[in-house]
């Protein structure tokens, strides 16, 4: 089981718009900082977001994130059948001392 | 340009060591800030991080692997290792290096490696 929690698949037609949740505790996500990262078929994760909410260099900006309390949620907006691919979210666990990620979301353009 | 390229054995047996060797290029792992972590992925499964090291040598384990895991490197080399002793058929998976960035205790992997595959069978 991971120690964040994210929904296992969402789906939403081409355009639109789909949310992710990652949801945590006061030892993770509650007090650092979360990172979510994109990983398509077949090919390495990327970095597509840290610090909750920064886009590293050539992420569009259709993809944006925030963070409330415990929980985090990474939207992807103009949905693209590129998209589809496995989401995950991650972040220092302070009292594991450790890195935690989510188990991971599949997006599914229609 | 930063690139991290992950080389080990593509088969182990059954309670072996596996080592993986990390070589990166582009930065420096004795840069503030600059880390490098392990990660692995099991078939059809979720990512799993399994260590870090920093740039000032502290090191970070996974608390379910950590009595077989030691995370090490070679900064003239541009190296870094990870050893995962007592292997068995359920540590089958794609093994990632990534390039991580810290402050404080805020941990992220800005740049991955293609990964390397790993079987365990006798």
């Amino acid at each position: 089981q991971s120690v964040l929690t994210q929904p296992p698949s969402v789906s939403a037609a081409p355009g639109q718009t789909v949310s992710i949740s990652c949801s945590g505790s006061s030892s993770n996500i509650g007090n650092n900082y979360v990172s979510w990262y994109q990983q398509l078929p077949g090919t390495a994760p990327r970095l597509l977001i840290y610090d909750n909410n920064h886009r590293p260099s050539g992420i569009p900006d259709r993809f944006s994130a925030s963070k409330s309390g415990t929980s985090a949620t990474l939207d992807i907006t103009g949905l693209q059948t590129g998209d589809e691919a496995d989401y995950y979210c991650g972040t220092w666990d302070s009292s594991l001392s450790a890195v935690v990620f989510g188990g991971g979301t599949k997006v599914t353009v229609l | 340009q930063v690139t991290l390229r992950e080389s080990g054995p593509a088969l182990v047996k059954p309670t072996q060591t596996l080592t993986l060797t990390c070589t990166f290029s582009g930065f420096s792992l004795n840069t503030a800030g600059m880390c490098v972590s392990w990660l692995r992925q099991p078939p059809g499964k979720a990512l799993e991080w399994l260590a870090v090291i920093d740039w000032d040598d502290d090191k970070y384990y996974n608390t379910s692997l950590k009595t077989r895991l030691t995370i090490s490197r070679d900064t003239s080399k541009n190296q870094v290792v990870l050893a995962l002793t007592d292997m068995d058929p359920v540590d089958t998976a794609t093994y990632y290096c990534a390039r991580t960035r810290n402050y404080y205790y805020d941990y992220y992997m800005d740049v991955w490696g293609k990964g390397t595959t790993v079987a365990v069978s006798s």
